[in-house]
């Protein structure tokens, strides 16, 4: 198992640009979750998934939108990108069972200048 | 909603000694609290955890104990090694339905030879 993974890396936006943050999980977790880490102020929940087809927001979702169109990819998408949004974007994952215990992703690194 | 607060933010110790890292949280319906481990650069990784059902919890080095009355808990770790230098994060979490992690800020760790 690749467990979770994203895509790109690392990317440079510039004020006003779009893009989509991948994550696929091929562990066949029904919950997925997208996070952004800045210095110092730990983890911060963007949006999450419980399953195919559903979505909810989480702590700081003002800037993004989410989609759950299967069980395995949960596609993060940043409009208007803005310099508040530089970060590192966590995605993870976990069962529907120890629900809890989550799986996290490499990350991206997102620097909007 | 739930609020975590992690102290300190920083921690220094020699190798040997032992560290603690100590977390509060708001909501007494919280009933299931892990630890994650994030070395630079790197994902943040499941440790240990504790539910409410239990008062203290060992894998080897490192323990977590609860005290839902006081509504804090902390992590142990004993015997400390430079590989053990990291962020570590605690969390808390209602469990069950659709419940999702809230964060602390997180501990720089820093083990000196």
């Amino acid at each position: 198992n690749a467990g979770v993974t994203q895509t790109p890396k690392f990317r440079i936006l510039k004020i006003g640009q779009s893009m989509t943050l991948q994550c696929t999980q091929d562990m066949n977790h029904n919950y997925m979750y997208w996070y952004r880490q800045d210095p110092g102020m730990g983890l911060k929940l963007i949006y999450y998934s419980v399953g195919a087809g559903i979505t909810d927001k989480g702590e700081v979702p003002n800037g993004y939108n989410v989609s759950r169109s299967t069980t395995e990819d949960f596609p993060l998408r940043l409009e208007l990108a803005a310099p508040s949004q530089t970060s590192v974007y966590f995605c993870a994952s976990s069962t529907g069972t120890r629900r809890e215990t989550q799986y996290f992703g490499p990350g991206t690194r997102l620097l909007v200048l | 909603g739930e609020n975590v607060e992690q102290h300190p933010s920083t921690l220094s110790v020699q190798e040997g000694d032992s560290a603690v890292i100590k977390c509060t949280y708001s909501d007494s319906a919280s009933n299931y609290f892990p630890w994650y481990k994030q070395e630079l650069g790197k994902r943040p990784q499941l440790i240990i955890d504790i539910r409410s059902n239990v008062g203290e919890k060992k894998d080897q080095r490192i323990a977590v104990t609860l005290n839902k009355t006081a509504k804090h808990f902390s992590l142990h770790i004993t015997e400390t090694q430079p590989e053990d230098s990291a962020v570590y994060f605690c969390a808390a979490s209602m469990g069950g339905g659709y419940s999702t992690l809230t964060f602390g800020k997180g501990t720089m760790l820093l083990v000196s030879p």
